[in-house]
């Protein structure tokens, strides 16, 4: 079965400290791993895509790793903003027959304070 | 602006009250997909459409239904809700019907359901 686990569950920084998120998964077979930003009752906002030949992919302040042999994948954020407060999801994809299957993780809540 | 909309956000219902929550967007996106995200739980598939009047089970389809009828829309029909579909739902579109790829995958601002 595919799954994808994040961990802290949730997690408290200080403004301007840095942070790291991860995501390990048990996908097959591998596509792509996304990471979501989701703020409190909003839809989820696309941060970053990366396929099995991509091991990082910076967007401004967030950088994602991808890690395809270990299957984990982390969320860098650099110099944290009160605005970064949210969840985090990790979302894998699975193409088969040219179909695909995106498995969600429950996020890692973020909460930035002053 | 390109923008996935949704419509009602907010719903308080009975059981047995059918209801429709409408999605559309305006990105000419072929790949259109409803997610319900419960807490404690990762987004889960209800169904998706890869273009016109092709839809499939994602999930958890029990309860839901969809239509295609046109590439922008894409409504979610419970057509007698229970108190276990209470939850927050999410419409998502995407460019290619194949599914999102490394297409960026646009949601919808989210609708909250209460069934009573």
């Amino acid at each position: 079965k595919n799954q994808v686990e994040q961990s802290p569950q949730s997690l408290i920084i200080l403004e301007g400290k840095n942070c790291t998120l991860q995501c390990n998964y048990t996908v097959s077979p591998f596509s792509n791993l996304r990471w979501y930003k989701q703020d409190t009752g909003r839809g989820p906002v696309s941060l970053t895509i990366m396929t099995f030949s991509e091991n990082t992919k910076s967007n401004g302040r967030y950088t994602a790793t991808l890690d395809a042999d270990t299957k984990q994948s982390s969320l860098h954020i650099t110099a944290s903003q009160l605005s970064d407060s949210a969840s985090y999801i990790c979302v894998v994809s699975a193409r088969d027959f040219g179909n695909e299957k995106l498995t969600f993780g429950t996020g890692t809540r973020l909460t930035i304070i002053p | 602006e390109a923008q996935v909309t949704q419509n009602p956000r907010y719903l308080i219902t009975v059981t047995g009250k059918k209801l429709t929550v409408t999605c559309s967007q305006n990105m000419n996106h072929e790949y259109m997909s409803w997610y319900r995200q419960d807490p404690g739980l990762g987004l889960r598939q209800i169904y998706y459409s890869m273009n016109v009047e092709v839809t499939d089970k994602g999930d958890v389809p029990e309860g839901y239904k969809v239509s295609r009828k046109e590439k922008r829309n894409f409504p979610l029909i419970l057509e007698s809700p229970s108190p276990n579909q209470t939850s927050l739902y999410f419409c998502a579109s995407s460019s290619h019907g194949a599914g999102p790829g490394t297409d960026t995958q646009y949601f919808g601002p989210g609708t909250r359901l209460t069934v009573l």
